[in-house]
């Protein structure tokens, strides 16, 4: 089981809407609706910042968005802050024996 | 607050046995509501699941690790455990646990810090 495509990197200005882009195949992005991200700061454990596509936890900003289209999920930060620069992950369920992928990570840098 | 706390050795030396625990607070294993993972990181790179228990014993565990890998629970003092055996410095990473959404999803939605653990002589 390959790990999830993201970009490397991401980057944007404060204020600016940026997308971070997970890429699949129909044997686990596109074929199930449990695509989540992660947030991942130096030296921290990741935080779930979205599962099940589009659904938020608790306390997450709303800055925060997910989506899916096909193969491809999206993760979108609108209203960029300082404070959103971290890697970020994407996971899915798969239908191969491994269960869970993960994403190979972006780094979101705010300029 | 869930809170998951790992610990255990940080240093490992090669073909011997990494054994690690997870303590939760706030939670209770045996509530059934949950899965309990174990995810590792290799420095500088993405997340690797290794395995979960179920408080009943179930187990399932990645295929690529599989051959060396045990997990087990201890119900009583609200744990649970990871055994990574025939080490090398590819199994040089952060190790976390996580705990794990059930139930027509599947996502991590409380993490423990990390434990660094390094596979060296």
């Amino acid at each position: 089981q390959s790990a999830l495509t993201q970009p490397a990197s991401v980057s944007g200005s404060p204020g600016q809407s940026i997308t971070i882009s997970c890429t699949g195949t129909s044997s686990d992005v596109g074929g199930y609706n449990y695509v989540s991200w992660y947030q991942q700061h130096p030296g921290k454990a990741p935080k779930v910042m979205i599962y099940d596509v589009s659904n938020r936890p608790s306390g997450v900003s709303n800055r925060f968005s997910g989506s899916k289209s096909g193969n491809t999920a999206s993760l979108t930060i609108s209203g960029l802050q300082a404070e959103d620069e971290a890697d970020y992950y994407c996971s899915s369920y798969t239908s191969s024996s491994t269960l869970y992928v993960f994403g190979t990570g972006t780094k979101v840098t705010v300029l | 607050q869930v809170q998951l706390q790992e610990s255990g050795p940080g240093l490992v030396k090669p073909s011997q046995t990494l054994s690690l625990t997870c303590t939760v607070s706030g939670d209770s294993i045996s509530s059934g509501d949950y899965y309990w993972n174990w995810i590792r990181q290799h420095p500088g790179k993405g997340l690797e699941w290794i395995a979960y228990i179920y408080y009943s014993g179930n187990t399932y565990y990645n295929p690529s690790l599989k051959s060396r890998v045990s997990i087990s629970v201890d119900t009583s003092k609200n744990q649970f455990s990871l055994k990574l055996s025939s080490v090398t410095a590819a199994d040089t990473a952060v190790y976390y646990c996580a705990r794990g959404a059930r139930g027509y999803t599947y996502y991590f939605d409380y993490w423990g810090q990390g434990t660094l653990v390094t596979v060296s002589s």
